[in-house]
């Protein structure tokens, strides 16, 4: 069964310094999302990507997260200067179409900012 | 944005017994009901799912029950086993299908 894979699984990284968590997504998938989770809270979303472009951002997405995809393939999001709160599990996901609403989630990459 | 509330917050069944978990949700637009399950260090998966317009949903032991009046959906396992031991999300969404998740539920089976 085809899966959404994501690359590091953990990555340490010091506090100013940026990141690029990576991610590819199922082949025929359109829409693409990040989420993240902090050590034993919820799941929560960061923003959403159709069509080359953001279709939605939370509040938690500033001006220090951006989200590229790059070829036909990868799905990035790089923080510029990480901040210690930034620590949690980042997770992509997608989704087919906008007939389908079922979406299909990483493994996640393990950010740590020390 | 969403609010959602999911209660209880922990849960122990004994194995063999029925474990229900409520979620209740404040935007009246949301049309998509989903509950996940999350192992240890592992990916939200989805374990079943329903649209607005449907009121019940079973697949197997799983269930999933809506009421949109009242605004809550609801997860019903039965004859729970030592494997179904995670931690429970909802994830109600609105529109492009941005899931607001809730706070959780974890769910331990006694053997």
């Amino acid at each position: 069964e085809p899966e959404v894979t994501q690359t590091p699984s953990h990555q340490v990284t010091q506090m100013g310094q940026e990141v690029i968590l990576r991610c590819v997504p199922i082949s025929n998938h359109l829409y693409f999302y990040w989420y993240r989770q902090i050590l034993g809270q919820k799941v929560e979303f960061l923003v959403s990507f159709y069509n080359n472009e953001i279709s939605e951002k939370s509040e938690i997405f500033d001006d220090q997260f951006s989200v590229e995809r790059p070829d036909g393939s990868n799905f990035t999001l790089k923080i510029r200067s990480t901040k210690l709160e930034d620590s949690a599990m980042y997770f992509c996901a997608s989704r087919v179409d906008s007939s389908n609403e079922k979406l299909f989630f990483g493994s996640g990459t393990q950010l740590s900012v020390l | 944005g969403e609010n959602v509330e999911q209660h209880p917050s922990t849960l122990s069944v004994q194995e063999g017994d029925s474990a229900v978990i409520k979620c209740t949700y404040s935007d009246s637009a949301s049309n998509y009901f989903p509950w996940y399950k999350q192992e240890l260090g592992k990916r939200p998966q989805l374990i079943i799912d329903i649209r607005s317009n449907v009121g019940e949903k079973k697949d197997q032991r799983i269930a999933v029950t809506l009421n949109k009046t009242a605004k809550h959906f609801s997860l019903h396992i039965t004859e729970t086993q030592p494997e179904d031991s995670a931690v429970y999300f909802c994830a109600p969404s609105v529109g492009d299908y941005k899931l607001s998740f809730g706070a959780g539920t974890t769910v331990t089976v006694r053997a």
